[in-house]
C-alpha cells in the first residue's frame, strides 16, 4: 500500500505569506493527486486535481506542483480565510496525508 | 445541482447493525464512482473503499476489508455503508464522495462531497 507523508503537520503563518505543503508518496502515483480543504464541522472541499489542475471557482493564490513522489500545494499570499486543514489524497492506492491544519497568525 | 445527500445521525450500542446512505442527484449516478471515507473525532481523513454503481464493483481498504460493506442500488441513485456489528471505535464522521469522471483529468480527485453521517456507538 502508497504511504503519503505530508508535512508540516501544523503551519503558523501570517496573511500575506507565501504558504508551502509537501506530500511524498512511498511510490511513485505519477500525477494522481488531489488536494482539498476542511473547515471545522464541513466537508472537505476540492482545490487541485491531477496535481496541478485548480479546481474551478478555488481562487488563483492556490496552486499545485509536483508529480512521481513529491508534490506541493502553495498559497501564494495568505488570507484570513485559508484557514482550516489540508490533505493530499493519491489515487493509486487512494490513500491520504495525515493532514496540515493552517493557522493564520 | 449535482448533490450527494447522505443520511441522518446514527446513535447505536455495541453489537448492532447500521446501514447509511449516499443519495446522489443532478448527474449520472451510474458513471461515477462513489467513495466513503471515515474521519474518527479530532483526526484526519481514512480512506475506506469505493463502488461503481453501473455493476457495484467495490474495492476497499485493507483497514477496512472485512470490516464493512460498500454497495449501491443504481435503481434509486443510492451508495450505502455498513456493518453487521459495531464497535465503540467505529464512532466517526463517515462521508461519501464522488470521484469524478473518467473521461477528465478529474479522475484524479473526489470532487464533490456529501455532508457527512455522524455515527456515535456506545459500549
Amino acid at each position: 500500500d502508497i504511504q503519503m507523508t505530508q508535512s508540516p503537520s501544523t503551519l503558523s503563518a501570517s496573511v500575506g505569506d507565501r504558504v508551502t505543503i509537501t506530500c511524498r508518496a512511498s511510490q511513485s502515483i505519477s500525477s494522481w493527486l488531489a488536494w482539498y480543504q476542511q473547515k471545522p464541522g464541513k466537508a472537505p472541499k476540492l482545490l487541485i486535481y491531477q496535481a496541478s489542475s485548480l479546481e474551478s471557482g478555488v481562487p488563483s493564490r492556490f496552486s499545485g506542483s509536483g508529480s512521481g513522489t513529491e508534490f506541493t500545494l502553495t498559497i501564494s499570499s495568505l488570507q484570513p480565510d485559508d484557514f482550516g486543514t489540508y490533505y493530499c489524497h493519491q489515487f493509486s492506492s487512494y490513500s491520504f496525508g495525515q493532514g496540515t491544519k493552517l493557522e493564520i497568525k | 445541482e449535482v448533490r450527494l445527500v447522505q443520511s441522518g445521525a446514527e446513535v447505536k450500542e455495541a453489537g448492532e447493525s447500521l446501514k447509511i446512505s449516499c443519495k446522489g442527484s443532478g448527474y449520472i449516478f451510474t458513471s461515477h464512482w462513489i467513495g466513503w471515507v471515515r474521519q474518527m473525532p479530532g483526526k484526519g481523513l481514512e480512506w475506506m473503499g469505493i463502488i461503481y454503481p453501473a455493476d457495484s464493483d467495490a474495492k476497499y481498504s485493507p483497514s477496512f476489508q472485512g470490516q464493512v460493506t460498500i454497495s449501491a442500488d443504481k435503481s434509486i441513485n443510492t451508495a450505502y455503508l455498513q456493518w453487521s456489528s459495531l464497535k465503540a471505535s467505529d464512532s466517526a464522521i463517515y462521508y461519501c464522495a464522488r470521484r469524478g469522471s473518467s473521461a477528465s483529468a478529474y479522475f484524479y480527485a473526489m470532487d464533490v462531497w456529501g455532508p457527512g453521517t455522524t455515527v456515535t456507538v456506545s459500549s
